[in-house]
């Protein structure tokens, strides 16, 4: 059965250094998604993609993160200037419509230094 | 805003016993509801989506629009059915998951 695959698990990085999160949605799907969970807190809806563009984003999405679809698999997030309080478990999901079941990647661990 | 409320972060229940697991939302619309489970060291999946009605792993949920609410419900559980259960919704026109706070079961034997 085909899977969101994340890279890498854990991303160590030090404040205000940039980093980039990197997800393989599944290959039919149209729309892909970050989610974000701070440790003990809720699973928190970052942004989605479909057709080249943003379709909605939150209010957490600030000027520090961007999203970008580089190629016909690869779909990143990218936060310029790292803080303390961005870490958290980032997972990409992606789905092949709306309001279509949200596929699940493992996650990637970043932690803040 | 919509709000999607787990009132319990934790819940013990012993092997063969019934188990609920509550969940309460804020949306005067109507929203499509979905339970997600984490296995241990595992991705967040789809345990089950009200639209479809379907019963997972012998796991239902009805939605009651009435009390806005959408408890999962198992008759008999099962120590595999130790995981962390989140209950989540998407309101239409949108494309974001908004998730609960999650409860953590614990199956004892």
């Amino acid at each position: 059965e085909p899977e969101v695959t994340q890279t890498p698990s854990h991303q160590v990085t030090q404040m205000g250094q940039e980093v980039i999160l990197r997800c393989v949605p599944i290959s039919n799907h149209l729309y892909f998604y970050w989610y974000r969970q701070i440790l003990g807190q809720k699973v928190e809806f970052l942004v989605s993609f479909y057709n080249n563009e943003i379709s909605e984003k939150s209010e957490i999405f600030d000027d520090q993160f961007s999203v970008e679809r580089p190629d016909g698999s690869n779909f990143t997030l990218k936060i310029r200037s790292t803080k303390l309080e961005d870490s958290a478990m980032y997972f990409c999901a992606s789905s092949e419509s709306l309001p279509a079941t949200q596929y699940f990647g493992p996650g990637t661990r970043l932690t803040v230094l | 805003a919509q709000r999607v409320t787990q009132p319990e972060k934790l819940l013990s229940v012993f092997k063969g016993a019934p188990v609920e697991l509550k969940c309460n939302y804020s949306y005067s619309g109507s929203p499509e509801l979905f339970w997600y489970v984490q296995y241990s060291r595992q991705r967040l999946q789809l345990l089950l989506r009200h639209i479809s009605r379907e019963s997972i792993k012998g796991f239902t949920a009805d939605l009651n629009k009435g009390e806005t609410s959408f408890h999962l419900k198992k008759p008999f559980a099962q120590e595999e059915d130790s995981a962390m259960y989140y209950c989540a919704l998407i309101i239409q026109g949108a494309q974001k998951l908004v998730f609960g706070q999650g409860t953590r079961l614990t199956i004892n034997p």
